[in-house]
């Protein structure tokens, strides 16, 4: 069945430094989504891509569904930008949206 | 804007008791709905969505049911908790393929 595999599952960043946040999907997926979920719980939508790249603030994302992968680049991060982070796909298939395991983002002084 | 609003915050139930979980959304016409689930230091798996009233479709089997009673509104229950049911329970709505949350209901089933 369609897969979404997400890389890391934890990140420790230093404020100001950056990373990169990766999704591998075993089959195409017309759509990819990125989320923000904070301590609370609450999920913010950061991006949605059909296709290429989009950028906001800090964040910058890329979605190039021939080679099955997504990148979610941040720059310069802040304390507040920790959490964690899941992409989700939707599959060719079926259209449901399928999510990953998520990457831990902890962001320090 | 459209708001939407999950009740309760958090639950703590027996096992085998009932349970009912609401979402509405406001300031948006005939939206999709969705609940998903989120175990402990888990992914999010979706479990049902609605497009019309009284129209469900069931994503996952988790021994839970959805019900779509009005446009805005979508509730998820059960009539027997498992231990299995505890975890952080999630309303969405999506416009143009992008999916909004609600706060969400933290359930711990004891």
């Amino acid at each position: 069945g369609d897969q979404v595999e997400q890389s890391p599952s934890a990140l420790s960043l230093h404020e100001g430094t950056g990373s990169a946040l990766r999704c591998n999907f075993t089959t195409t997926m017309r759509a990819v989504q990125w989320f923000q979920q904070n301590s609370r719980g609450s999920l913010i939508n950061l991006f949605y891509l059909a296709s290429g790249t989009k950028e906001n603030g800090r964040l910058k994302s890329t979605f190039n569904s021939k080679e099955s992968y997504s990148t979610l680049h941040i720059r310069d991060a802040q304390l507040e930008d920790s959490g964690t982070y899941f992409c989700a796909a939707e599959g060719g298939n079926t259209g449901k949206l399928i999510f990953g395991l998520g990457t831990t983002l902890q962001v320090q002084p | 804007a459209q708001t939407i609003h999950q009740w309760p915050v958090a639950e703590i139930k027996a096992v085998g008791s009932p349970l009912s979980l609401g979402c509405t959304i406001k300031g948006k016409s005939s939206p999709n709905l969705y609940w998903y689930w989120q175990a402990t230091g888990g992914t999010l798996q979706q479990l049902f969505y609605s497009i019309t009233v009284g129209q469900v479709e069931s994503v996952v089997q988790l021994n839970l049911s959805a019900s779509r009673p009005k446009d805005d509104q979508f509730i998820l229950s059960t009539e027997k908790l498992l231990l299995s049911h505890s975890g952080f329970y999630l309303c969405a709505w999506d416009s143009a393929e992008t999916l909004y949350f609600g706060s969400g209901t933290r359930l711990t089933v004891l």
